[in-house]
C-alpha cells in the first residue's frame, strides 16, 4: 500500500524566502507525481506534474524534483509572496487508477 | 478551456434529508472521481469511473452513498438520509491521462 508524507506539516516564513517542501512515498514504482496547493475551503490547484521519466519540472517560481529512487519530491519555492500561503498536497498513484495523498504542508508567508 | 465545475458550492441540509452534489468535468475526460474532505483532514476517495466501465465504488463509506454517471460526462453523487458526520468538503476531479487529476473548486455540505 503506498504512503505519502509530507514533512513539515506546516511553515512559516517571511516574505521574500526560498523555501523547500518535501514528500515521501513508499513504493517508487510510480507513474507519475502531482504537486497541488489548496486554499482554505476550496478545491485543489494542479502546481506541476512530474513523469515517471522526468527529474524535474518548472513553472514560474516553482520548481518540483523527484528521485524515485530514494522515493522522495521537493517543492522549491522561490521568493515567497504572502499570496503563495495555502496548503501543498503532492499526490502519486496508489493502486489501479487511484491516487494517494500527502496530509499536506500549511504554508504562510508572512508579509 | 473551461475546468471541473461543481454546484451547489455549499448546501446545507437538515439531518435525515437527501442530497444530490454535481460535477461536470473537463469536456473529453475520461475518468472521474469523488473525494470527501472532512474539516482538517485528508481526501478520501469516494468513487471512481472510467469511460463505461463499472465504477469503483470501493471508497464510498456506506450505502447511503451513491453516484451515477450519465452519458460519460456529468456526475451526481447522492448522499441519501443524511447524518451529521457527512459534514464535508466534496471534491470532484476528472483525468484524460493515468494519475493526472484536475479539480473542481468542491460542495461545501453541512448537516445540521
Amino acid at each position: 500500500k503506498q504512503e505519502v508524507t509530507q514533512i513539515p506539516a506546516a511553515l512559516s516564513v517571511p516574505e521574500g524566502e526560498n523555501l523547500v517542501l518535501n514528500c515521501s512515498f513508499t513504493d517508487s514504482a510510480i507513474y507519475n507525481l502531482q504537486w497541488f496547493r489548496q486554499d482554505p475551503g476550496k478545491g485543489l490547484t494542479s502546481l506541476l506534474l512530474i513523469q515517471s521519466s522526468q527529474r524535474e519540472q518548472t513553472s514560474g517560481r516553482l520548481n518540483a524534483s523527484l528521485d524515485k529512487s530514494s522515493g522522495r519530491s521537493t517543492l522549491y519555492i522561490a521568493a515567497s509572496q504572502p499570496g503563495d500561503s495555502a496548503t501543498y498536497l503532492c499526490a502519486v498513484p496508489g493502486g489501479y487508477q487511484k491516487v494517494t495523498f500527502g496530509t499536506g504542508t500549511k504554508l504562510q508567508v508572512i508579509p | 478551456g473551461a475546468g471541473v465545475s461543481q454546484s451547489p458550492s455549499n448546501k446545507v441540509t437538515e439531518k435525515g434529508k437527501d442530497v444530490e452534489l454535481r460535477c461536470d468535468p473537463i469536456s473529453g475526460h475520461t475518468a472521474l472521481y469523488w473525494y470527501r474532505q472532512s474539516l482538517g483532514q485528508g481526501l478520501e476517495f469516494l468513487i471512481y469511473f472510467q469511460g463505461n466501465s463499472a465504477p469503483d465504488k470501493s471508497g464510498l463509506p456506506s450505502d447511503r452513498f451513491s453516484a451515477e454517471r450519465t452519458g460519460g460526462s456529468v456526475s451526481t453523487l447522492t448522499i441519501q438520509r443524511t447524518q451529521q458526520e457527512d459534514s464535508a468538503v466534496y471534491l470532484c476531479a476528472s483525468s484524460s491521462r493515468p494519475y493526472e487529476q484536475y479539480f473542481g473548486p468542491g460542495t461545501r455540505l453541512t448537516v445540521t
